[in-house]
């Protein structure tokens, strides 16, 4: 089915580890983001990315690392894992249409110890 | 520069009597505005969206929101609420200054009541 697919949904790792999110989007999109949900900050945008080989930070970038290397994947990595990073995290895709709404992915919950 | 407001950050309703989320907005250009519905657990989902045509936007769910230029607002109605209709709601905006990003507003959490 199209559509926008996030792994894993649930995931417990450690201070100092390293951990990657998966995104995978079915509708070719052009851009794709990545946001972080946290109570009492709403959504965070922490990376995002207009086209493959293409990304720019957002809002709250620090210790994250993005890559596209094909339009459809953006996966997101946590390179030494803190307990802030503790959240949950979407994904989204656009049209690059600019007044085009993003289509959302169900999250990934992440908790780190 | 853009901003969002949602004017409640909790709002409860009965089932079966309307529902009014209120949304105010900051922009330099012309618009486009959002509603995005989050239940618990969930990504968000597009309710309904305004880009420059009809002011009164129907979205999905019997949900509609009416652009108001002079009064900078994009509120969200339905006629009557359904216990489904319990989540989060986020105001959405965006403007030919910035597509690349979109600013959310802070969400309204709908209890419904039986």
């Amino acid at each position: 089915d199209a559509g926008i697919t996030q792994s894993p949904r649930y995931k417990i790792t450690e201070t100092g580890r390293q951990v990657t999110l998966m995104c995978h989007q079915t509708w070719s999109h052009s851009y794709m983001f990545w946001y972080r949900q946290d109570l009492g900050h709403g959504l965070r945008l922490i990376y995002y990315s207009a086209a493959a080989d293409i990304t720019d930070k957002g809002e709250v970038p620090d210790g994250y690392v993005v890559s596209r290397s094909k339009t459809e994947n953006f996966p997101l990595t946590l390179e030494s894992a803190t307990r802030s990073q503790t959240s949950v995290y979407f994904c989204a895709s656009r049209d690059r249409a600019g007044n085009q709404p993003q289509h959302f992915g169900d999250g990934t919950r992440l908790s780190i110890l | 520069a853009q901003s969002v407001t949602q004017l409640d950050s909790h709002v409860s309703v009965s089932e079966g009597t309307p529902v009014l989320l209120r949304c105010n907005y900051s922009s330099s250009y012309s618009p486009s505005l959002f509603w995005y519905v989050q239940h618990p657990n969930k990504g968000l989902q597009l309710l309904l969206k305004y880009t420059s045509a009809a002011t009164l936007v129907k979205g999905i769910n019997g949900f509609e929101a009416e652009f108001k230029k002079s009064e900078t607002s994009f509120h969200l109605t339905k006629p009557s609420a359904h216990m489904s209709d319990a989540a989060e709601y986020f105001c959405v905006v965006s403007d030919v200054a910035s597509y690349d990003k979109v600013i959310f507003g802070p969400g309204t959490s709908l209890s419904v009541i039986p």
